[in-house]
């Protein structure tokens, strides 16, 4: 099973700063099948991100992914008001098909 | 349009069963893997199952394997959670999700379906 640990937990940060979300494998994630959701309070999970780079459909150019092999990440180039929530990354090259622990980006 | 409706969720004491059920319409359901995943109160997410398209391939996370069963009728649209032997750890609000590919990361999400075991 691969384990997703992302970091840092909590990230305190104000509208139009720029937000690096991190995301560490414990073993190559098979052809960088990695994915970014993100979840706001009462709502299903939104996907952003998948190939852990490509954005998904109606996803703003401000969020961008990087990364590959075990070492991934989500930026947020200028946090909007609608940004704050939890961010959660997958690994969808094998099952189980684990998620990180998630990072909060809250309004500083 | 994708849509995905769960049902079946509710309160049931520990040790018992409850089964769970997503409708899906707006693609063609045998085409896709579909993947459950929960989320406990106030935790993350946590992925419990996906089944292949035409249903002969199914894998569990370790935490349910042996207690839950995945299983989908392509011919209602209809994608089903068997969960038995019910511990108070398993009350949470779960999600079927569509993969996107295969493999695919999961596009499309129901709205959930809240299940509350009591002990």
């Amino acid at each position: 099973e691969i384990v997703l640990t992302q970091s840092p937990g909590t990230l305190s940060l104000s509208p139009g700063e720029r937000a690096t979300l991190s995301c560490r494998a414990s073993q190559s994630v098979s052809r960088n099948y990695l994915a970014w959701y993100q979840q706001k309070p009462g709502q299903a999970p939104r996907l952003l991100i998948y190939g852990a780079s490509s954005r998904a459909t109606d996803i703003p150019d401000r969020f961008s992914g990087s990364g590959s092999g075990t070492d991934f990440t989500l930026t947020i180039s200028r946090l909007e008001p609608q940004d704050f929530a939890v961010y959660y990354c997958q690994q969808y090259g094998s099952s189980p098909r684990t998620f990180g622990q998630g990072t909060k980006v809250e309004i500083k | 349009e994708v849509h995905l409706l769960e049902s079946g969720g509710g309160l049931v004491q520990s040790g018992g069963s409850l089964r769970l059920s997503c409708v899906a319409s707006g693609f063609t359901f045998s085409s896709y893997a579909m993947t459950w995943v929960r989320q406990a109160p106030g935790k993350g997410l946590e992925w419990v199952s996906i089944i292949s398209g035409g249903g002969d391939k199914i894998y569990y996370a370790d935490s349910v394997k042996g207690r839950f069963t995945t299983s989908r009728d392509n011919s209602k649209n209809t994608l089903s959670l068997q969960m038995n032997s019910l511990r108070a750890e398993d009350t949470a609000v779960y999600y079927c999700a569509k993969d996107s590919g295969s493999p695919g990361p999961l596009h499309y999400w129901g709205q959930g379906t809240l299940v509350t075991v009591s002990s």
